[in-house]
């Protein structure tokens, strides 16, 4: 089955422009996770929704940052007003709960190379 | 923030030496898994082991976990040039239906033929 994709793969904007980032996860995949990964470093947590539940914003670095989760399934990041530091690889994972128990395992899409100029 | 340190940042071997990557993180885990990533792209599940485990086994891969320590090791046996990448290990300190992942700083690991 197809996995987690991620869309544009690349995106270049200039400072002060918003950017939306799309993410489609694997059918079925209840959880939601969104991260971002500087160059040479881990990766930061920035928002994960799960099924209905409000989504847990607590890593969103600034009011800047947004996210939504359409039916359960899609999602996409904005990015307004993109600063030189928002210049990532943004990553989207999804997990599954199978009949009520929980699988841990995040499955991760290829990535969004931002470059803000 | 990071929770989990990896240590050495960087490790190059010869193919069919042994690879070992140590994690330390900071506060209680539901779980520790480990990810592999290429190119600096895309993540891959490698293994989870639980709090109350102290070893697993996958393939060539061997991990352990001491909570009164609160570290992990990663060892790849027999390595071979495909498995250079970067690992990171990833604590999951959640409870109940849910699973936020906190990354490590990774190990660039290198083999060589």
């Amino acid at each position: 089955g197809a996995g987690v994709s991620q869309s544009p793969s690349n995106k270049v904007t200039e400072k002060g422009k918003d950017v939306e980032l799309r993410c489609d996860p694997i059918s079925g995949h209840t959880a939601l996770y969104w991260y971002r990964q500087s160059l040479g470093q881990g990766l930061e947590f920035l928002i994960y929704f799960q099924g209905n539940s409000a989504p847990d914003k607590s890593g969103l670095p600034s009011d800047r940052f947004s996210a939504e989760r359409t039916g359960g399934s899609v999602s996409t990041l904005t990015i307004q007003r993109t600063q030189q530091e928002d210049s990532a690889v943004y990553l989207c994972a999804s997990s599954f709960d199978g009949r009520g128990r929980w699988t841990y395992e995040q499955y991760f899409g290829p990535g969004t190379r931002l470059t803000v100029t | 923030s990071q929770q989990g340190e990896e240590d050495p940042q960087a490790l190059s071997i010869q193919e069919g030496e042994n690879a070992t990557m140590n994690c330390s993180y900071k506060t209680s885990i539901n779980n520790l898994q480990w990810y592999r990533q290429n190119s600096g792209r895309g993540l891959v599940h490698l293994i989870l082991i639980r709090s109350n485990e102290r070893e697993k086994h996958s393939g060539r891969l061997r991990v352990t976990l001491d909570t009164s320590k609160k570290s992990s090791s990663l060892l790849i046996t027999a390595s071979r040039a495909a498995d250079t990448a970067s690992y990171f290990c990833a604590t999951d300190a959640s409870t109940g239906t849910a699973s936020k992942l906190t990354f490590g700083t990774g190990t660039r690991l290198q083999v060589t033929l």
